[in-house]
């Protein structure tokens, strides 16, 4: 597509409960990443794709955070049993390549509210 | 880990005046780029900046790449109520994935 496109734009949740949060990169780009974004923070960042495999996990949080890819395109952010520490925006990015020339392309992000 | 200190965390101007804002590491970066994001939206680039030294405008935006590749400025000028939002430098790191690490952020608020 001509933008990074994410789904759902907004999440509430009750507590206890699985979310996924899908990401479509632009078409042809091979680097993926998922960054977080707590209220009134900066950029954390969580995960990086190259193609379908994720050489970088460092930034996922805890165990109850995994994300995959296929098809070198769509990837899925799931988050397990959610807690209120878990509330924020989810921003996904990509780009050509891992050191592409001119930084990723963000999406406009999943506003997730655990409740 | 590589972390990026940005200042000022907010700021109010009127318009048409000029704003400096900066990033600054304890680690080298190979690429800075700085980023403005808008409300409910992700971040939009605004200039990249790929050697040490370089100056680049895009606009009235004007940034540096701090010659010591830890630091990096941006300046806007003649400010308009448009350019409200929360500007991100990130610098790419120089090993593993190279990944950007992104700043917490300057918060505009330009006053008409």
């Amino acid at each position: 597509g001509a933008g990074v496109s994410q789904s759902p734009s907004n999440k509430v949740t009750e507590k206890g409960k699985d979310v996924e949060l899908r990401c479509d990169p632009i078409s042809g780009h091979t680097a993926l990443y998922w960054y977080r974004q707590r209220l009134g923070q900066g950029l954390e960042f969580l995960i990086y794709f190259q193609g379908n495999s994720a050489p970088d996990k460092s930034g996922l949080p805890s165990d109850r955070f995994s994300a995959e890819r296929t098809g070198e395109s769509v990837s899925t952010l799931t988050i397990q049993r959610t807690q209120q520490e878990d509330s924020a925006v989810y921003l996904c990015a990509s780009s050509l390549d891992r050191g592409q020339v001119g930084g990723y392309t963000f999406g406009s992000g999943t506003r997730l509210t655990v409740v | 880990g590589q972390q990026l200190n940005q200042s000022p965390q907010s700021m109010f101007i009127q318009e048409g005046e000029d704003v400096s804002m900066n990033c600054t590491s304890s680690s080298i970066f190979n690429t800075w780029l700085w980023y403005k994001q808008d409300p409910g939206e992700g971040p939009v680039l605004l200039i990249a900046l790929y050697k040490a030294g370089e100056l680049t405008s895009n606009g009235r935006l004007t940034a540096q790449f701090g010659i010591t590749r830890k630091d990096s400025f941006l300046n806007i000028s003649a400010s308009i109520p448009s350019d409200v939002g929360i500007y991100f430098c990130a610098g790419q790191s120089t090993s593993g994935t190279y990944k950007y690490i992104f700043g917490t952020g300057t918060r505009l608020k330009v006053l008409a």
